[in-house]
């Protein structure tokens, strides 16, 4: 069985201030995949990143960055100095690899930037 | 720019009453999926397609059914809707070999 967990519900932090969402996995399986995706209030998921659980290097994309850590079945999400634009709500979701198996995700975690 | 397209973005029907969700692609992935999302959850996965093979998932209900002629569509059917099938219903397409999905904008039903 897989299981994503999110600990964090919502958070709320001040515009410029920087953020980190939590997300812990369980997997059996050696080869999975990890991902996190955005769901403003508009309401369409969309994808931001996928990491292979044999790659471990960490990966920054303009303001925000993501340290995935095997020895701790971590995957925390940063953004750094925060906008009013990033508040939605993020999933972190797990795929073991192969075929079509489907997506676990974790509960998601509420961000509300305040300006 | 290819895209997943879902029609209606807002559906209303009365319970019981049959209502049909569609979702387009021009992405031409293999992989369709159909989720239902209730407020402050995850989404729910119901249903894949890998190419025309449809695989349920076991707590989906027999209410819920889906049809996919061909690569670009992929219908929803709620055949007698219940207060409790309101929610948002996500379309998502995957390229089975590099598993992102890809998600539409949704089509939210309310049931009255």
């Amino acid at each position: 069985a897989q299981k994503v967990t999110q600990a964090q519900t919502e958070i709320s932090v001040v515009e410029k201030e920087d953020v980190t969402l939590d997300c812990v996995y369980e997997t059996r399986d050696t080869t999975y995949y990890l991902f996190w995706y955005k769901q403003p209030p508009s309401g369409e998921l969309v994808f931001l990143i996928r990491r292979n659980s044999f790659d471990e290097q960490n990966e920054i994309s303009g303001r925000y960055s993501w340290n995935f850590q095997k020895s701790t079945s971590s995957f925390n999400f940063t953004i750094t100095a925060s906008q009013v634009v990033d508040s939605a709500v993020y999933f972190c979701a797990l795929k073991n690899s192969g075929g079509y198996q489907k997506v676990t995700f974790g509960i998601g975690t509420k961000l509300q930037v305040i300006p | 720019d290819a895209m997943v397209i879902q029609n209606p973005r807002y559906q209303v029907t009365q319970f019981g009453k049959p209502v049909t969700l569609s979702c387009s692609q021009t992405l031409n992935h293999n992989v369709m999926y159909w989720y239902q999302q209730k407020s402050s959850q995850a989404p729910k996965l119901l249903f894949h397609y890998y190419d025309k093979d449809f695989n349920n998932e076991a707590d989906t209900p027999d209410n819920f059914q889906s049809r996919r002629p061909n690569t670009s569509f992929c219908f929803l059917d709620i055949r007698s809707p219940g207060l409790g099938d309101a929610a948002m219903y996500l379309c998502a397409t995957s390229d089975g070999r590099y598993n992102e999905q890809f998600f539409g904008p949704g089509t939210r039903l309310t049931v009255l």
